[in-house]
């Protein structure tokens, strides 16, 4: 089975500062691995996706996230928040392509 | 670009009623997925569906739950008899291939509310 854990479910940065926001997964056989954010009211977005290719992967809006292997993490990063970066950021991993496991997310704040 | 749409936005029933969400999802996509997030909670998934079947359910996607495609273009979600654990936002996913390089592309959601 697979799932992942999203530590800190919210999260605040100033604009301009750097965010980071955690994921880590469970999974017995190679994952692939996926954020996505939502804004009110809207649905969910892909920003990136892991799928066994460069383990740094480079996302939509200047967020990338980098695979690590030997901490289980995909965490989430970028080097300087804007106001439009407040949302609610989901980590998911699927092994299968069918069925995606979501974590709780992560609300993002960002103080001007 | 090509986008999942999902209708009503918004669904208010009572107990015990039967709804039927809709989703068109992107037209030269073959699989397709509802998922469900209650308020403040993580989103699940429900079910896949392609050629006309189902793929894999959850253990939430039970008796009360149906999925089809009753035409080219829409793939529908019903609930017979809905309980107030129900209310939910219910989103509507699809993928090309459903290979797990694929890409779910999402709903904007609707939000069903049990009274």
């Amino acid at each position: 089975a697979q799932s992942v854990t999203q530590l800190g479910s919210h999260v605040s940065v100033s604009e301009g500062a750097l965010v980071l926001l955690r994921c880590n997964y469970s999974s017995s056989v190679p994952p692939y691995l996926f954020w996505y954010v939502q804004y009110p009211n809207q649905g969910l977005q892909l920003l990136l996706k892991y799928t066994s290719a460069a383990t740094l992967v480079k996302g939509i809006n200047g967020f990338e996230a980098e695979f690590k292997k030997s901490e289980t993490s995909f965490h989430l990063t970028k080097p300087s928040a804007h106001m439009s970066d407040a949302a609610e950021y989901f980590c998911a991993v699927t092994t299968t392509g069918n069925q995606f496991y979501f974590g709780t997310g992560t609300s993002l704040t960002v103080i001007p | 670009e090509p986008e999942v749409t999902q209708t009503p936005s918004h669904q208010v029933t009572q107990m015990g009623q039967e709804v039927i969400l809709r989703c068109v999802p992107i037209s030269n996509h073959l699989y397709f997925y509802w998922y469900r997030q209650i308020l403040g909670q993580k989103v699940e998934f429900l079910v896949s569906f392609y050629n006309n079947e189902i793929s894999e359910k959850s253990e939430i996607f039970d008796d009360q739950f149906s999925v089809e495609r009753p035409d080219g273009s829409n793939f529908t979600l019903k609930i017979r008899s809905t309980k107030l654990e129900d209310s939910a936002m219910y989103f509507c996913a699809s993928t090309l291939a459903g290979a797990r390089t694929d890409t779910q592309y999402f709903g904007p959601g609707t939000r069903l509310t049990v009274l």
